[in-house]
């Protein structure tokens, strides 16, 4: 079965700050990665997707990596900004539909 | 931007009764998802359907759900006698299709909505 797990739970960083988010997965047979943001009771955004074949994304201040021998992704946010307050999840993708997701990790950028 | 669109935004409904949960996926797309969330607990995918059938579900998805995608615009997720454990937030998604047979577009997710049964 598979695991995604994220670390931390929760960060809070000054405004700035570059930051990064952790995502471990425990299926080496992976189609695609993809990061979200979560903001409170809204839906999730697409940030980047990350294709097997491929070892970063990068879009605007987001660049997100994965390492598929190690089962690890990271996403790194640069020069952070109280904008970018929001629960980020990563989701791995092996059977070609279902995406397993994290349980996310809460961010705060503090003014 | 092109964007899923979920009705109604928060459904009520007392247990028992059957409830259907409404989706626009994006116009093009061609793959349809649901997932939910249980408050405080991770999103969990439900069902895909892609030409007009089920391509996967989760063990999460048994007799008492359906999906239904009725004319070229609406994709529904129907319960058909909710439990107090069906309470959760119920996303639905889509993605465009690739010249492969599989496609490596990102799922696109509507705001979701929240059921509630009492």
């Amino acid at each position: 079965k598979q695991e995604v797990t994220q670390i931390p739970a929760a960060l809070s960083v000054p405004e700035g700050e570059n930051l990064v988010l952790n995502c471990s997965f425990t299926d080496s047979a992976i189609y695609n990665l993809q990061w979200f943001r979560q903001d409170p009771g809204k839906g999730l955004t697409s940030l980047l997707l990350i294709q097997s074949s491929q070892r970063e994304q990068t879009s605007g201040r987001l660049n997100a990596s994965l390492d598929k021998s190690s089962g690890r992704s990271t996403l790194y946010i640069a020069a952070s900004q109280p904008g970018d307050s929001a629960t980020y999840l990563c989701a791995e993708e092996t059977s070609g539909s279902r995406l397993t997701f994290g349980e996310g990790t809460q961010l705060t950028v503090n003014p | 931007e092109p964007e899923v669109t979920q009705t109604p935004s928060h459904q009520v409904t007392q247990m028992g009764q059957e409830v259907i949960l409404r989706c626009v996926p994006i116009s093009n797309h061609l793959y349809f998802y649901w997932y939910r969330q249980i408050l405080g607990q991770k999103v969990e995918f439900l069902v895909s359907f892609y030409n007009n059938e089920i391509s996967e579900k989760s063990e999460i998805f048994d007799d008492q759900f359906s999906v239904e995608r009725p004319d070229g615009s609406n994709f529904t997720l129907k319960i058909r006698s909710t439990k107090l454990e069906d309470s959760a937030m119920y996303f639905c998604a889509s993605r465009e299709r690739d010249r492969g047979l599989y496609s490596n577009q990102p799922q696109h997710f509507g705001d979701g909505t929240r059921l509630s049964i009492l």
